[in-house]
């Protein structure tokens, strides 16, 4: 079974703080993704990655930046958490470009004061 | 701009109906389609691929896809309670990326 796990369940932040997300996928999959999901809007995705030290941006990466070290690994992060980033973020790796089936984490719930 | 259509619902259903839930694409080229199940606080989890016109059944669930049409649905037959959640649409477009419609709340009613 393909496991994507992601660092926090909750998380609270100050606005201003610098927040890191971490996520990793035990399948050895290419492909790994940053959505954030809030009501009414869907799933919107925020970067994303086909190779290690190799990132794309989604439709809405301003305010966030990423990391690929490590195959298994995609952090993302939050330069200057505002409260606008206030969501859900969801993790998910596949394991080739071309529509492969996306695997998603459990989620990090964010709430930005 | 590509885009993929789902009713927000909710979608009341009887246990034991069956359940339709309906998808629009906008991108004929696009080439492999999905549908999660979301529950509510929880991440989304693959319950039916379909990559060809026809209908694929999987247990209680049909996906049924009509390329022509750009219409993609899914089918829960004796619908339980459980079943109660949001369901996601999926799209993979020829530029690899997937692009997620809003989801169809579903509700069975028991």
């Amino acid at each position: 079974d393909v496991k994507v796990t992601q660092s926090s369940r909750y998380l609270v932040k100050r606005t201003g703080e610098k927040v890191f997300l971490e996520c990793v996928q035990d399948m050895d999959h290419e492909n790994m993704f940053w959505y954030r999901q809030d009501p009414g809007l869907g799933l919107r995705l925020i970067y994303f990655s086909y190779d290690v030290k190799m990132k794309e941006k989604g439709d809405i990466p301003e305010g966030y930046s990423v990391s690929r070290e490590k195959k298994e690994r995609f952090s993302l992060i939050l330069e200057s958490a505002s409260t606008n980033q206030t969501s859900m973020y969801l993790c998910a790796s596949s394991p080739q470009s071309g529509g492969e089936t996306q695997y998603f984490g459990p989620g990090t719930r964010l709430l930005v004061l | 701009q590509k885009e993929v259509e789902q009713n927000s619902g909710p979608l009341s259903v009887p246990e034991g109906a069956i359940a339709s839930l309906n998808c629009t694409y906008s991108d004929r080229g696009s080439q492999s389609f999905f549908w999660y199940r979301q529950y509510s606080g929880k991440s989304p989890e693959l319950i039916m691929s379909i990559y060809s016109n026809g209908d694929k059944e999987d247990g209680r669930f049909t996906a049924q896809l009509n390329k022509a049409s750009q219409y993609v649905s899914l089918l829960i037959r004796d619908s339980q309670p459980s079943d109660s959640a949001t369901y996601l649409c999926a799209v993979a477009f020829l530029v690899d990326k997937i692009i997620f419609g809003k989801g169809t709340r579903l509700h069975i009613l028991p």
